[in-house]
């Protein structure tokens, strides 16, 4: 069975550094996708950030980025210089390609701490 | 564009009772997705539906259930209501699914006393 597993259930971080979050996988699929979603408090579910399995190359955006290790089936989240915004709860979700059904992490709370 | 709205977004029910919850998907999705959402366990797939049909289930027992219209409107319901159903209820919808990203609506939140 396809799981992601969340190990870091709480986490804090201060103002402008760097974080990183936590996510394995298990699967026994070639072709994917992974994705990160943020949950800020009472507030609707966004995309942070989208992998697909198949390219070798790190997804960024802006101040997310990944570290994808596929062998390893590791989807890690870095987040540089973190902003008080950046308080919520992250999902690391997997997504394989035909099976129509996302799978989604526990979660890791962030605190950004002023 | 509008979002995904969910109705309504809060609820009280008692066991027994039977629930049904809605979800408007954004214009031009197709896809719509059901999870329930508990603390420490994350979000679990209810089911996905993709016009009118369900392409795939969670594990979850026969009393969940949805469809979709042809309008690509959702609705989820659950019968027989027990206290452990508490949770919030997400509705996502998508271009198609698989790889694409899904957007959410802000929830259902049920509570079942």
């Amino acid at each position: 069975a396809q799981t992601v597993t969340q190990s870091q259930p709480e986490m804090s971080v201060q103002e402008a550094e760097t974080v990183t979050l936590s996510c394995t996988y298990d699967t026994s699929e070639n072709n994917y996708y992974l994705f990160w979603y943020k949950q800020p408090p009472s507030r609707q579910m966004i995309l942070v950030i989208r992998q697909e399995a198949y390219k070798q190359q790190n997804a960024t955006e802006n101040r997310f980025s990944v570290n994808f290790q596929k062998a390893a089936k590791s989807f890690s989240l870095k987040i540089s210089d973190s902003q008080l915004g950046d308080t919520a709860m992250y999902f690391c979700a997997f997504s394989n390609s035909g099976t129509y059904k996302y799978i989604f992490g526990t979660g890791t709370r962030l605190k950004v701490l002023a | 564009k509008a979002g995904v709205t969910q109705t309504p977004r809060y609820l009280i029910k008692t066991r027994g009772q039977q629930v049904t919850l809605s979800c408007s998907p954004i214009s031009g999705h197709r896809s719509v997705s059901w999870y329930q959402q508990t603390p420490g366990q994350g979000l679990q797939f209810l089911f996905e539906y993709f016009s009118e049909t369900q392409r795939n289930k969670g594990n979850f027992p026969g009393r969940f259930s949805g469809r979709q219209f042809s309008n690509s409107r959702s609705e989820m319901n659950v019968s027989t209501l027990e206290l452990g159903d508490s949770a919030l209820y997400l509705c996502a919808s998508s271009l198609a699914s698989g790889h694409n990203e899904q957007f959410f609506g802000p929830g259902t939140r049920l509570t079942v006393l």
